[in-house]
């Protein structure tokens, strides 16, 4: 078993619509999460960042973060063609220059205008 | 943020020849340099971890020999993939994370544009 799983997708959806991203994950001493969005052949670029449990907004982007489920979550609402990417969670369990992130296998958005 | 760069971002070489890739922290100093690799519609893969001045740290599996990482400064590391195989054709993605608390940066791990290496 994968230490974080991620559904691949391909996700589809059309215009406008909230997206809907999650990951789970089997490490309890995680505590700092993230999700990066990666467009074709570029590197991730990083769109959320929190902190144990709980939500945080930014703009059309919403992270919630239920570690007593292991269990994290990205919305995006008012989707956009340029959405279309793949979205990677990440996880850490300490805040270190040195820490290494463990990835998910990513999830492939597809918003259609 | 912070801007990180790779060069090149794509070379082709022959089998049995050597490729370095640079990884450069732009505008900040990186405490730590990591490189991963990225097979097509898969996630990243940690390589190694590098800080600067110390010998790499390498993942279990990936042959420090074959991929020799030099991090010699702050704000620069290598990755050189010796004696290339097709099967070392990838997408290598480099990532520098600073210990430096000044400009909110620390913590946070930036990303390199990646290199596509095509081995013939």
């Amino acid at each position: 078993q994968k230490e974080v799983e991620q559904d691949p997708g391909p996700l589809s959806v059309p215009e406008g619509a909230i997206v809907s991203l999650n990951c789970t994950y089997s490490n309890s001493a995680f505590q700092y999460f993230m999700w990066y969005r990666q467009y074709s052949r570029k590197g991730p670029e990083l769109l959320m960042y929190t902190y144990s449990s709980g939500n945080k907004e930014d703009g059309r982007f919403t992270a919630q973060v239920d570690k007593s489920s292991k269990y994290i979550s990205l919305f995006i609402r008012d989707s956009q063609p340029s959405d279309s990417a793949t979205y990677l969670c990440a996880m850490s369990a300490r805040v270190a220059a040195g820490n290494k992130l463990t990835f998910g296998g990513g999830t492939r958005v597809l918003v259609k205008p | 943020g912070a801007v990180v760069s790779q060069h090149p971002s794509r070379v082709i070489c022959k089998s049995g020849t050597s490729v370095k890739i640079e990884c450069r922290s732009l505008d900040f100093q990186a405490t730590t340099m990591f490189w991963y690799r990225q097979f097509p519609k898969q996630s990243l893969m940690l390589m190694a971890t590098s800080n600067e001045g110390s010998k790499a740290t390498y993942e279990q599996g990936v042959e420090k020999d074959k991929f020799l990482i030099n991090h010699a400064s702050l704000t620069l590391s290598t990755l050189t993939v010796t004696s290339a195989h097709p099967e070392d054709s990838s997408f290598y993605i480099c990532s520098a994370r600073t210990n430096n608390r000044d400009r909110g940066l620390y913590n946070e791990q930036f990303f390199g544009p990646g290199t596509r290496l095509t081995v013939l």
